[in-house]
């Protein structure tokens, strides 16, 4: 069964610390995205990667790290300098990264939250 | 920049009631027009979606056409059930990057 997966779906951490969220897909999609969702708002795009070993940021990209290292695989590193990490964390994937016609497909999300 | 506004929630119904949401967009070009369903707790479904202008997308009853005249993408249902109770996100993805930019979503409530 293709699809996206995210781990964990809860995630507790402490004022400080790095965390890493896990993003998996199968789809063999090339394009990949990552965005943050908070109460009441819309989606916003934090990174984005068209291909393998590359990366752009998006539209909240500060206190954020990504990296792209195979085609199955991109990783969010929510930093201790994320000024309020606390949010819901989605994970998308597309065919094809450079075509707007092109749906994304959205894995089942980490909730984060930092005390 | 490009962006999305739809309208703001709840919309509260009955089953078997008829639903519109409204979206409309501003945006550079031609863009690729979404709706977006999200569950509570889940990640988003696509529901529909259009890439050109008078396009109508539809599924599972709901039904969306680009409006290139007056820049909207409206949400309809006939009828709709308890199990359509949800939050809907318009979008739009334009340009060389398929970039989504989302409303900030509906929250829909149908009570039986």
């Amino acid at each position: 069964d293709g699809g996206i997966t995210q781990s964990p779906k809860y995630l507790f951490r402490k004022e400080g610390q790095n965390v890493t969220l896990s993003c998996e897909q199968n789809l063999n999609h090339d394009a990949m995205y990552w965005y943050r969702q908070d109460p009441g708002q819309g989606l916003r795009l934090i990174y984005y990667s068209q291909i393998v070993n590359d990366f752009q940021k998006g539209d909240i990209a500060e206190g954020y790290s990504v990296s792209r290292e195979k085609k199955e695989s991109f990783p969010l590193t929510v930093t201790s300098a994320q000024k309020n990490p606390t949010a819901f964390y989605l994970c998308a994937s597309s065919i094809d990264g450079r075509r707007e016609s092109y749906e994304q497909y959205f894995g089942p999300g980490t909730r984060l939250t930092v005390t | 920049g490009d962006s999305v506004t739809q309208m703001e929630g709840p919309v509260t119904l009955s089953e078997e009631a008829f639903l519109t949401i409204n979206c409309t967009y501003t945006a550079t070009g031609y863009p690729s027009l979404f709706w977006y369903v999200q569950y509570p707790g889940e990640g988003l479904q696509l529901l529909l979606k259009a890439t050109k202008a008078d396009d109508k997308g539809s599924n599972k009853g709901f039904e969306a056409t680009y409006r290139k005249e007056t820049t909207s993408f409206h949400l309809e249902k006939g009828s709709v059930q308890v199990s359509d109770s949800a939050v809907y996100f318009c979008a739009l993805s334009g340009g060389a990057t398929n970039k989504l930019i989302f409303g900030t979503g509906t929250l829909l409530a149908v009570q039986p």
